[in-house]
Protein backbone atom coordinates (compact mmCIF):
# COMPACT_ATOMS: atom_id res chain seq x y z
CA UNK A 1 0.00 0.00 0.00
CA UNK A 2 1.47 3.17 -1.30
CA UNK A 3 -0.69 5.59 0.78
CA UNK A 4 -0.62 7.54 3.62
CA UNK A 5 0.13 5.61 6.72
CA UNK A 6 -0.79 6.12 9.69
CA UNK A 7 -0.87 4.93 13.31
CA UNK A 8 -2.49 3.50 15.47
CA UNK A 9 -5.98 3.64 13.93
CA UNK A 10 -7.34 4.20 17.67
CA UNK A 11 -5.50 5.71 20.77
CA UNK A 12 -6.96 5.33 24.48
CA UNK A 13 -5.30 7.35 27.15
CA UNK A 14 -6.41 9.02 30.20
CA UNK A 15 -6.02 12.12 31.28
CA UNK A 16 -2.20 13.50 31.75
CA UNK A 17 -0.97 10.47 29.89
CA UNK A 18 1.04 11.06 26.45
CA UNK A 19 -0.50 10.57 23.36
CA UNK A 20 2.12 9.44 20.21
CA UNK A 21 0.40 9.45 16.50
CA UNK A 22 2.61 8.46 13.65
CA UNK A 23 2.14 9.16 10.06
CA UNK A 24 4.10 7.97 6.98
CA UNK A 25 3.49 10.05 4.32
CA UNK A 26 3.29 8.45 0.45
CA UNK A 27 6.64 7.30 -1.27
CA UNK A 28 8.22 10.28 -2.13
CA UNK A 29 6.16 12.71 -0.78
CA UNK A 30 8.32 15.32 1.23
CA UNK A 31 5.62 17.60 2.78
CA UNK A 32 3.85 16.54 5.80
CA UNK A 33 0.28 17.91 7.06
CA UNK A 34 -1.40 17.79 10.23
CA UNK A 35 -5.23 18.29 10.71
CA UNK A 36 -7.98 17.85 13.83
CA UNK A 37 -11.40 16.82 12.85
CA UNK A 38 -13.73 17.59 15.52
CA UNK A 39 -18.05 16.54 15.03
CA UNK A 40 -19.65 19.26 13.12
CA UNK A 41 -16.50 21.15 12.75
CA UNK A 42 -14.32 20.32 9.56
CA UNK A 43 -11.01 19.95 9.65
CA UNK A 44 -8.73 22.30 11.28
CA UNK A 45 -4.91 23.17 10.29
CA UNK A 46 -2.51 22.37 12.72
CA UNK A 47 1.26 21.71 11.36
CA UNK A 48 3.08 22.02 8.38
CA UNK A 49 6.40 19.89 8.05
CA UNK A 50 9.20 19.04 5.76
CA UNK A 51 11.56 16.50 6.83
CA UNK A 52 13.68 17.99 9.73
CA UNK A 53 11.82 21.57 9.44
CA UNK A 54 8.65 22.66 10.77
CA UNK A 55 7.41 25.25 7.95
CA UNK A 56 3.64 26.72 9.43
CA UNK A 57 2.39 25.69 13.07
CA UNK A 58 0.03 28.61 13.58
CA UNK A 59 -2.87 25.97 13.82
CA UNK A 60 -1.23 24.28 16.46
CA UNK A 61 -2.05 25.03 20.27
CA UNK A 62 1.12 26.45 21.94
CA UNK A 63 1.44 24.13 25.00
CA UNK A 64 1.48 20.53 24.95
CA UNK A 65 1.06 20.27 21.56
CA UNK A 66 4.53 19.13 19.62
CA UNK A 67 5.50 17.60 15.45
CA UNK A 68 8.32 16.48 14.02
CA UNK A 69 9.28 14.63 10.46
CA UNK A 70 12.90 13.66 11.06
CA UNK A 71 15.31 12.75 8.15
CA UNK A 72 14.18 9.26 9.07
CA UNK A 73 11.34 7.78 10.00
CA UNK A 74 7.83 9.11 10.45
CA UNK A 75 6.13 12.25 11.22
CA UNK A 76 5.25 12.09 14.88
CA UNK A 77 2.33 14.57 16.48
CA UNK A 78 2.92 14.25 20.03
CA UNK A 79 0.19 15.58 22.93
CA UNK A 80 1.55 16.04 26.08
CA UNK A 81 -0.52 15.50 29.57
CA UNK A 82 -4.05 14.94 27.12
CA UNK A 83 -7.13 16.35 28.49
CA UNK A 84 -10.77 15.62 27.47
CA UNK A 85 -10.80 18.18 25.02
CA UNK A 86 -7.76 16.38 22.92
CA UNK A 87 -10.36 13.67 21.94
CA UNK A 88 -10.58 14.12 18.29
CA UNK A 89 -9.98 12.45 14.73
CA UNK A 90 -6.68 13.67 14.42
CA UNK A 91 -5.43 13.13 10.00
CA UNK A 92 -2.31 12.80 8.31
CA UNK A 93 -2.20 14.36 4.40
CA UNK A 94 1.13 14.56 2.24
CA UNK A 95 1.94 16.21 -0.74
CA UNK A 96 5.14 16.40 -3.00
CA UNK A 97 4.05 19.89 -4.12
CA UNK A 98 6.76 22.15 -3.74
CA UNK A 99 7.13 25.90 -3.87
CA UNK A 100 5.36 27.41 -6.66
CA UNK A 101 3.90 24.48 -7.61
CA UNK A 102 0.59 23.97 -6.11
CA UNK A 103 -0.88 21.28 -8.63
CA UNK A 104 -0.48 18.22 -6.17
CA UNK A 105 -4.06 18.08 -4.11
CA UNK A 106 -3.18 16.49 -0.29
CA UNK A 107 -3.19 12.85 0.10
CA UNK A 108 -4.95 11.90 3.47
CA UNK A 109 -4.40 8.89 5.85
CA UNK A 110 -7.18 6.95 7.39
CA UNK A 111 -6.60 9.14 10.53
CA UNK A 112 -5.69 8.21 14.27
CA UNK A 113 -8.95 8.65 16.63
CA UNK A 114 -7.99 9.84 19.92
CA UNK A 115 -9.93 9.02 23.15
CA UNK A 116 -9.18 10.49 26.70
CA UNK A 117 -10.88 8.82 29.60
CA UNK B 1 -6.11 35.25 4.95
CA UNK B 2 -8.19 32.51 2.66
CA UNK B 3 -11.27 30.90 4.13
CA UNK B 4 -14.27 28.57 3.39
CA UNK B 5 -17.77 28.47 3.92
CA UNK B 6 -19.94 26.15 3.30
CA UNK B 7 -23.92 26.27 3.25
CA UNK B 8 -25.46 24.16 4.90
CA UNK B 9 -23.95 21.58 7.36
CA UNK B 10 -26.49 18.90 6.14
CA UNK B 11 -28.10 18.10 3.05
CA UNK B 12 -30.80 15.11 2.47
CA UNK B 13 -32.21 14.36 -1.65
CA UNK B 14 -34.25 12.02 -3.05
CA UNK B 15 -31.86 9.20 -4.89
CA UNK B 16 -32.39 10.39 -8.36
CA UNK B 17 -32.78 13.96 -7.44
CA UNK B 18 -29.55 16.36 -8.39
CA UNK B 19 -27.09 17.09 -5.57
CA UNK B 20 -26.13 20.38 -5.26
CA UNK B 21 -23.72 21.43 -2.10
CA UNK B 22 -22.70 25.29 -2.09
CA UNK B 23 -19.18 26.55 -0.83
CA UNK B 24 -17.79 30.31 -0.82
CA UNK B 25 -14.79 31.21 -0.38
CA UNK B 26 -12.49 33.84 0.27
CA UNK B 27 -8.95 34.53 -1.08
CA UNK B 28 -6.59 37.53 -1.62
CA UNK B 29 -5.48 35.52 -4.84
CA UNK B 30 -6.42 33.60 -7.19
CA UNK B 31 -6.85 30.40 -5.31
CA UNK B 32 -6.93 26.80 -6.08
CA UNK B 33 -10.10 25.18 -5.10
CA UNK B 34 -11.57 21.56 -3.95
CA UNK B 35 -14.01 18.92 -3.10
CA UNK B 36 -12.99 16.21 -1.05
CA UNK B 37 -15.55 13.40 0.56
CA UNK B 38 -14.78 11.84 3.48
CA UNK B 39 -16.87 8.49 4.00
CA UNK B 40 -17.05 7.05 7.52
CA UNK B 41 -13.90 6.19 9.32
CA UNK B 42 -11.74 6.84 6.52
CA UNK B 43 -9.89 9.61 5.75
CA UNK B 44 -10.70 12.39 3.27
CA UNK B 45 -10.44 11.68 -0.77
CA UNK B 46 -10.35 13.87 -3.69
CA UNK B 47 -13.74 14.47 -5.63
CA UNK B 48 -11.84 17.35 -8.06
CA UNK B 49 -9.83 20.50 -7.97
CA UNK B 50 -9.92 23.38 -10.09
CA UNK B 51 -6.26 24.99 -10.42
CA UNK B 52 -6.35 27.23 -14.13
CA UNK B 53 -8.30 27.10 -16.99
CA UNK B 54 -11.71 25.35 -17.85
CA UNK B 55 -14.07 26.73 -14.77
CA UNK B 56 -16.01 23.85 -15.19
CA UNK B 57 -13.97 21.16 -13.82
CA UNK B 58 -15.26 17.08 -13.55
CA UNK B 59 -14.14 14.72 -11.41
CA UNK B 60 -14.80 11.14 -9.87
CA UNK B 61 -18.15 9.38 -9.41
CA UNK B 62 -19.83 11.83 -11.64
CA UNK B 63 -19.33 15.06 -9.72
CA UNK B 64 -18.31 18.22 -11.34
CA UNK B 65 -18.27 21.87 -9.73
CA UNK B 66 -17.64 25.16 -11.61
CA UNK B 67 -15.57 27.77 -10.61
CA UNK B 68 -17.27 31.42 -10.71
CA UNK B 69 -14.71 34.24 -9.61
CA UNK B 70 -17.45 37.01 -9.85
CA UNK B 71 -19.52 35.03 -6.93
CA UNK B 72 -16.94 33.84 -5.49
CA UNK B 73 -18.04 30.26 -5.60
CA UNK B 74 -17.57 26.54 -6.36
CA UNK B 75 -20.47 24.52 -5.97
CA UNK B 76 -20.80 21.01 -6.45
CA UNK B 77 -23.38 19.29 -8.54
CA UNK B 78 -24.28 16.28 -9.66
CA UNK B 79 -27.39 15.27 -11.82
CA UNK B 80 -28.46 12.09 -10.08
CA UNK B 81 -27.97 11.27 -6.80
CA UNK B 82 -26.93 7.74 -5.73
CA UNK B 83 -27.22 6.09 -2.35
CA UNK B 84 -23.89 5.50 -2.27
CA UNK B 85 -23.29 9.17 -2.65
CA UNK B 86 -23.86 9.28 1.36
CA UNK B 87 -20.93 10.86 2.89
CA UNK B 88 -19.59 14.14 4.32
CA UNK B 89 -18.12 16.57 1.40
CA UNK B 90 -15.47 19.12 2.19
CA UNK B 91 -14.51 22.06 0.19
CA UNK B 92 -11.07 23.68 0.61
CA UNK B 93 -8.94 26.21 -0.49
CA UNK B 94 -5.09 26.63 -1.05
CA UNK B 95 -2.99 29.55 -2.23
CA UNK B 96 -0.79 28.48 -5.00
CA UNK B 97 1.79 30.93 -3.87
CA UNK B 98 3.16 29.28 -0.47
CA UNK B 99 5.33 26.88 -0.63
CA UNK B 100 4.12 23.15 -0.17
CA UNK B 101 0.23 23.00 -0.13
CA UNK B 102 -1.35 24.16 2.93
CA UNK B 103 -5.19 23.53 2.39
CA UNK B 104 -7.82 25.55 4.34
CA UNK B 105 -10.95 23.54 4.86
CA UNK B 106 -14.82 24.30 5.03
CA UNK B 107 -16.79 22.72 8.39
CA UNK B 108 -18.63 20.17 5.78
CA UNK B 109 -21.69 19.14 4.48
CA UNK B 110 -23.16 15.70 5.09
CA UNK B 111 -25.00 14.47 2.06
CA UNK B 112 -28.30 12.11 3.18
CA UNK B 113 -29.89 10.38 0.06
CA UNK B 114 -32.94 8.85 0.58
CA UNK B 115 -34.55 5.83 -1.42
Amino acid sequence: NAGVMQNPRHLVRRRGQEARLRCSPMKGHSHVYWYRQLPEEGLKFMVYLQKENIIDESGMPKERFSAEFPKEGPSILRIQQVVRGDSAAYFCASSPAGRGNGNSPLHFGNGTRLTVT
Amino acid sequence: AQSVTQLGSHVSVSEGALVLLRCNYSSSVPPYLFWYVQYPNQGLQLLLKYTTGATLVKGINGFEAEFKKSETSFHLTKPSAHMSDAAEYFCAVSDPNTGGFKTIFGAGTRLFVKA
